[in-house]
């Protein structure tokens, strides 16, 4: 699976729109991008994923390149309670690899 | 519909002691993982099974066995546990890979060794 890089961390207004950055430059035309967050020691909670197409669903909107080398997640209008961890990962969906191998994500902090 | 369930939620060892994690699923997914995470780190894979009766090692599998008789049951063991031991362990499951919906994990088990 394509390595990612993503900030440690970044802050954000309540009630403003919260777009976390990920870089996947080496993935491959086969692998999605997925997005994980993990909020206080929970288990992670699955958020969205796509291949190359903008993505959007109830919790989020997934924005990714043309080129497909970065993405975007954005939260649009966070509240206190998106302050979690986030991890972007990108694989290669229902190949028979089924390993998810997460990174050390970005501390989004949701400021009152 | 209970999703992923882990027990004990926390748990003290003693070096050498072992012990069984325990993980339920009742979401009839073929898929089951285990994870642990240590202080500030992301999740490392220990082992994984894509269906009854098969297994297999992720990235840290030393010190650890899994096995894997139902489709709902995924139990971790340690055998002796080692202070490196101690972690925050995460089962997770999932359908068909998680290509369509995700993984759903388990709330956790926090693990010392002393």
């Amino acid at each position: 699976d394509a390595k990612t890089t993503q900030p440690p961390s970044m802050d954000c207004a309540e009630g403003r729109a919260a777009n976390l950055p990920c870089n996947h430059s080496t993935i491959s035309g086969n692998e999605y991008v997925y997005w994980y967050r993990q909020i206080h020691s929970q288990g992670p909670q699955y958020i969205i994923h796509g291949l190359k197409n903008n993505e959007t669903n109830e919790m989020a909107s997934l924005i990714i390149t043309e080129d497909r080398k970065s993405s975007t997640l954005i939260l649009p209008h966070a509240t206190l309670r998106d302050t979690a961890v986030y991890y972007c990962i990108v694989r290669v969906a229902n190949s028979g690899n089924e390993k998810l191998t997460f990174g050390t994500g970005t501390r989004l902090t949701i400021i009152p | 519909n209970a999703g992923v369930t882990q027990t004990p939620k926390f748990r003290i060892l003693k070096i050498g002691q072992s012990m069984t994690l325990q993980c339920t699923q009742d979401m009839n997914h073929n898929y089951m993982y285990w994870y642990r995470q240590d202080p500030g780190m992301g999740l490392k894979l220990i082992y994984y099974s894509v269906g009854a009766g098969i297994t297999d090692k992720g990235e840290v599998p030393n010190g650890y066995n899994v096995s894997r008789s139902t489709t709902e049951d995924f139990p971790l063991r340690l055998e002796l546990a080692a202070p490196s031991q101690t972690s925050v362990y995460f089962c997770a499951s999932s359908n068909r890979g998680g290509g369509d919906y995700g993984y759903t994990f388990g709330s956790g088990t926090r693990l010392t060794v002393v």
